[in-house]
Order: C-alpha cells, then sequence, then structure tokens
C-alpha cells in the first residue's frame, strides 16, 4: 500500500495564476480531507470530500478555491488567481470511513510558492 | 470554540531525561484527542489516540476531562525522539470529521 500519494511536492506560480494539487487516498480509502499549514502555524482544516461529495467545507475561503474527488481518479484541490498569501504547505489525508476507529493517514504534502 | 492548545514550541532535553510535551483543548462535547508526530523529511503520522490507551515507542498520554489536557509523556527521552509533535482533536458530532491542530511542538533531544 503506497499511503496517500500528493503531487507535485513543489509548486511554484506566479500571482493571478492557477494551481492544481492532486491527492489519491490510500486503497480502499474513500473519505478525503485537505488542510492548509501556513508557516509558523498548525495545520488547519479546509475541506471534508468523500467520493463525489463533499461533506464539509467549512474551512474553505469563500473565494477562489474549490476542492473536488470524482467518482474515478485523484482529489483535486484548485486555486483560482493566487496570491501571496496562499503560499503555505496544503496536505492531504484519508481515512476508510469515519468515527472514532477511523484514523486519519497523511499525505506527505504540496509546498506551493507564490512569487 | 473548539481549539487545540500547545504552549510551547521548542522543547530541548538531553537524552535520558523525562519529557512531557503540554496540550490542552477547549471543547464543549467529549472530543478524541491524538497525537501526530513528524519526523525530519517524512510525512506526518499517527503516535497514539487515548481511546486505544496504548503506549507507542515509549510514549504516553492521559486525557484529564477536568484539566481538559493530554499531555504526552515519556520518562526517558532518546535522540531519535527528535522530531515536530502536533496535539490534535477530532469532535464528537455532526457529520464531519476534521481534526483540529495544535501549533506544534519542536522536541529537540541533545545527545
Amino acid at each position: 500500500n503506497a499511503g496517500v500519494m500528493q503531487n507535485p511536492r513543489h509548486l511554484v506560480r506566479r500571482r493571478g495564476q492557477e494551481a492544481r494539487l492532486r491527492c489519491s487516498p490510500m486503497k480502499g480509502h474513500s473519505h478525503v480531507y485537505w488542510y492548509r499549514q501556513l508557516p509558523e502555524e498548525g495545520l488547519k482544516f479546509m475541506v471534508y470530500l468523500q467520493k463525489e461529495n463533499i461533506i464539509d467545507e467549512s474551512g474553505m475561503p469563500k473565494e477562489r478555491f474549490s476542492a473536488e474527488f470524482p467518482k474515478e481518479g485523484p482529489s483535486i484541490l484548485r486555486i483560482q488567481q493566487v496570491v501571496r498569501g496562499d503560499s503555505a504547505a496544503y496536505f492531504c489525508a484519508s481515512s476508510q470511513g469515519q468515527g472514532p476507529k477511523n484514523i486519519q493517514y497523511f499525505g506527505a504534502g504540496t509546498r506551493l510558492s507564490v512569487l | 470554540a473548539q481549539r487545540v492548545t500547545q504552549p510551547e514550541k521548542l522543547l530541548s532535553v538531553f537524552k535520558g531525561a523525562p519529557v512531557e510535551l503540554k496540550c490542552n483543548y477547549s471543547y464543549s462535547g467529549s472530543p478524541e484527542l491524538f497525537w501526530y508526530v513528524q519526523y525530519s523529511r517524512q510525512r506526518l503520522q499517527l503516535l497514539l489516540r487515548h481511546i486505544s490507551r496504548e503506549s507507542i515507542k515509549g510514549f504516553t498520554a492521559d486525557l484529564n476531562k477536568g484539566e481538559t489536557s493530554f499531555h504526552l509523556k515519556k520518562p526517558f527521552a532518546q535522540e531519535e525522539d527528535s522530531a515536530m509533535y502536533y496535539c490534535a482533536l477530532r469532535g464528537d458530532g455532526g457529520a464531519t470529521n476534521k481534526l483540529i491542530f495544535g501549533t506544534g511542538t519542536l522536541l529537540a533531544v541533545q545527545p
């Protein structure tokens, strides 16, 4: 089991460009979570998805950010018209289900740098 | 408000010394508490959680509901314990599974 795979590991974008971050969950996992870590801060929850559904997007900025987890393929976190403040590490996690017995396993993260 | 507080950004100890990484939380229900660890150049991984009541790599953590704390302890630190440690909380209500993290404590074990 390869674990949670995120790519790219590093992404550099200029202000105004789009950033697409991909996350493939662990085999057998149908729940995906995205977290953002700004410099000197802890991980902050952004969005929780199951296949084709957004369950909780309470941590997503209202504009420019979107996430999807299609029936086939990886989950995508999309940031439109990036600004310098979007520079951060973005972590994806996956779990088999929800509730007390379900552990979230994390990917290695994507480090986004906005020039 | 749901919040996890780790008051120490850095904790430096000598090898063989006891370690206590502090974690306090704010939550009105019955949360699940976790400790995650990130070793240098590795991904975040679960160290332990309160419902398992187990000891991993010599570390233990007891949930104290009266003090709303979940401090991580180890009686004798090893150099390989040097890492970033994050305390996290998961709520007990609703459909969300989200984790709320503290800001982390960097543990540096000196030889």
